[in-house]
Formats: structure tokens, C-alpha cells, sequence
């Protein structure tokens, strides 16, 4: 199946630094999500992409989807300790269905 | 809108014991619910997809036997882990799409020990 690869693992910043993650993928995705997972809880939806190109922005989040359909980044500008968590991308695979990246752990030194 | 709660957030049981997890879409009609197991510094693993009315479809490497899913109604499905043993302690989380949209909105997540 299809399998989306995330960069960096980990990610250990100051507060007030800004935060760039990227996913690739082999193949095409039409749509991509970024979640954010906190300890003990659910993914919670960031933000959605559905077009090549777009550049979309939620807070001081901002992600773009790649212009080859293969890939996806995010970026935290100006992070904050509750910006500490998982940050994971998905996209579709099948019907309704989600494949996960393996997720980006950020922590935030204060 | 668009919460999904699931209960218990945490249970602890003895090995070879079943333990049952709700999951339900609070403000709106789910056909379909997901259920995902997430080990510990991994990613989230689709187990199964949960059809209202309909037997679910479950992912290769799954036991259907073991993991019962029930979605008997548009908003409520329940995991049932039977004859639980320790490696299947995780964390299990569950997906509701609404009838009219594409997007899954996630529950806070089930931890279960198994001892």
C-alpha cells in the first residue's frame, strides 16, 4: 500500500523558533492532512490541502501542497509550549480510508 | 460540532478477559467509523472500517475473531478485544465520518493494559 515518509523523527526547539516538517510519498496523493496528536489524545485535523500548490494557513500553521503531488510541508512559525506534540500527516487511501506518516515528535525547550 | 467520544478512556484487565470500547459521534450520524491501534512512539495502524447495518472490513493481519466490531447503529460502534492478552495493550482510537462529509474527526483514545 501506500506509505508516506516523515522528516524529521524528533524535533527539539526554543520557544519562538519556527518549525519546518516535511511527507513524501512514492505516489500521488490528491488530498493531504496534517493532524496534531497530543499526549493521551486523538489526532486532532491542522489543516487540509486538496490542490496541487496550494499554500494554506491556519494560525501561525502553514502548509503547502507540493506541486508534484508527492509531498507536503508544514511549518510552525513563532512556537509556543503547547505547540508540544505529534505532528502527523495523512492522506487518502481507498474509500474514506487514511494512511498515517509516522509522525514528527515536536518538543519545545522554554 | 463533529465530536467523537470514546469509553473507557482507560482500562486495565487480566489476560484471557474481554474488554469492550464504545466509540460515538455526539452532534452528528456516522456511516462509517475507523478503528486504529497506536503503539507506543508509533504511528496510527488502521484496523478496521466499521459500516452501520453491515459485517466491517478488516485490514490484512487483523483477527476478525479477536477484535468484534459492532456499528448497530449511526452513531455508536464498539471494538470488543476478546481473550485479551498483554500485547495488546495499546492505544486504540476511533474515526466517525459524517453522512455528508469526508473527513474523520478522531476520539480522545481508549488505553488498555492488559496484565
Amino acid at each position: 500500500g501506500q506509505q508516506l515518509n516523515q522528516s524529521p523523527q524528533s524535533m527539539f526547539i526554543q520557544e519562538g523558533e519556527d518549525v519546518s516538517m516535511n511527507c513524501t510519498s512514492s505516489s500521488i496523493f490528491n488530498t493531504w492532512l496534517w493532524y496534531k496528536q497530543d499526549p493521551g489524545e486523538g489526532p486532532v485535523l491542522l489543516i487540509a490541502l486538496y490542490k496541487a500548490g496550494e499554500l494554506t494557513s491556519n494560525g501561525r500553521l502553514t502548509a503547502q501542497f507540493g506541486i508534484t503531488r508527492k509531498d507536503s510541508f508544514l511549518n510552525i512559525s513563532a512556537s509556543i509550549p503547547s505547540d508540544v506534540g505529534i505532528y502527523f500527516c495523512a492522506g487518502p487511501q481507498g474509500a474514506q480510508k487514511l494512511v498515517f506518516g509516522q509522525g514528527t515528535r515536536l518538543t519545545i525547550n522554554p | 460540532g463533529a465530536v467523537v467520544s470514546q469509553h473507557p478512556s482507560r482500562v486495565i484487565c487480566k489476560s484471557g478477559t474481554s474488554v469492550k470500547i464504545e466509540c460515538r459521534s455526539l452532534d452528528f450520524q456516522a456511516t462509517t467509523m475507523f478503528w486504529y491501534r497506536q503503539f507506543p512512539k508509533q504511528s496510527l495502524m488502521l484496523m478496521a472500517t466499521s459500516n452501520e447495518g453491515s459485517k466491517a472490513t478488516y485490514e490484512q493481519g487483523v483477527e476478525k475473531d479477536k477484535f468484534l466490531i459492532n456499528h448497530a447503529s449511526l452513531t455508536l460502534s464498539t471494538l470488543t478485544v476478546t481473550s485479551a492478552h498483554p500485547e495488546d495493550s495499546s492505544f486504540y482510537i476511533c474515526s466517525a465520518v459524517a453522512a455528508s462529509s469526508e473527513t474523520q474527526y478522531f476520539g480522545p483514545g481508549t488505553r488498555l493494559l492488559v496484565l
